[in-house]
């Protein structure tokens, strides 16, 4: 139990483009969803928390209108990285909880912008 | 300012041996601490939960104690395995489980 599923699990994309990534809780209801982005060997960098119904709650320094976050049900949210530029090219995260401490993550999605 | 400290530099021990994992933090009160396994390329996965007034955790053969004086916990893998070779991250866990917190991370490699 407990899967979370994240796709596409890998994008290449042209600059200037958007792309949308989905995060589903395949056998749970997760209140919150999180949105980590990682740079090789780097930590997992916290983007935004969502709940359902309700807007994401971003992180100094992540732009809102960049990366738009959707959680319309228990079970799935989106991120859409608007825009595309180089930069943004990373290994993208979800993971979800269900309030009880522990979180599970999808198998994430590597975003490469040409 | 706020900080999780691994050690970043790799971990290599012989299999059969314990291997020990630090994770620091400053300027944290977290509610609890967590620990997780990635894989190149792939999502974290839970390992073990430690709250702030558990002192010490087992599952099977890893153990995470909890200190938050030091404001430090250690993950412990006893009999390593080649197996056992991976990326393992603590991540904070603010009340209400409503924030969590990673390190970067510190690569175990176990030798057969």
């Amino acid at each position: 139990g407990a899967v979370v599923s994240q796709h596409p699990s890998w994008v290449i994309c042209k600059s200037g483009t958007s792309v949308k990534i989905e995060c589903r809780s395949l056998d749970f209801q997760a209140t919150t969803m999180f949105w980590y982005r990682q740079f090789p060997k780097q930590s997992l960098m916290l983007m935004a928390t969502s709940n359902e119904g309700s807007k994401a709650t971003y992180e100094q320094g992540v732009e809102k209108d960049k990366f738009l976050i959707n959680h319309a049900s228990l079970t799935l949210s989106t991120l859409t990285v608007t825009s595309a530029h180089p930069e943004d090219s990373s290994f993208y995260i979800c993971s979800a909880s269900w309030g009880g401490g522990e979180l599970f993550f999808g198998e994430g999605s590597r975003l490469t912008v040409l | 300012s706020q900080k999780i400290e691994q050690n970043s530099e790799a971990l290599n021990i012989q299999e059969g041996k314990t291997a020990t994992l630090t994770c620091n933090y400053t300027n944290y009160s977290p509610a609890y601490l967590q620990w997780y396994r990635q894989d190149p390329g792939r999502g974290p996965v839970f390992l073990l939960l430690i709250r702030e007034n558990e002192k010490e955790k087992r599952k099977e053969r890893l153990k995470v104690t909890f200190d938050t004086t030091l404001k430090q916990s250690l993950f412990h893998i006893t009999a390593s395995q080649p197996a056992d070779s991976a990326t393992y991250l603590c991540a904070l866990g603010l009340y209400n489980f409503n924030k969590f917190y990673f390190g970067s991370g510190t690569k175990l490699n176990v030798k057969p």
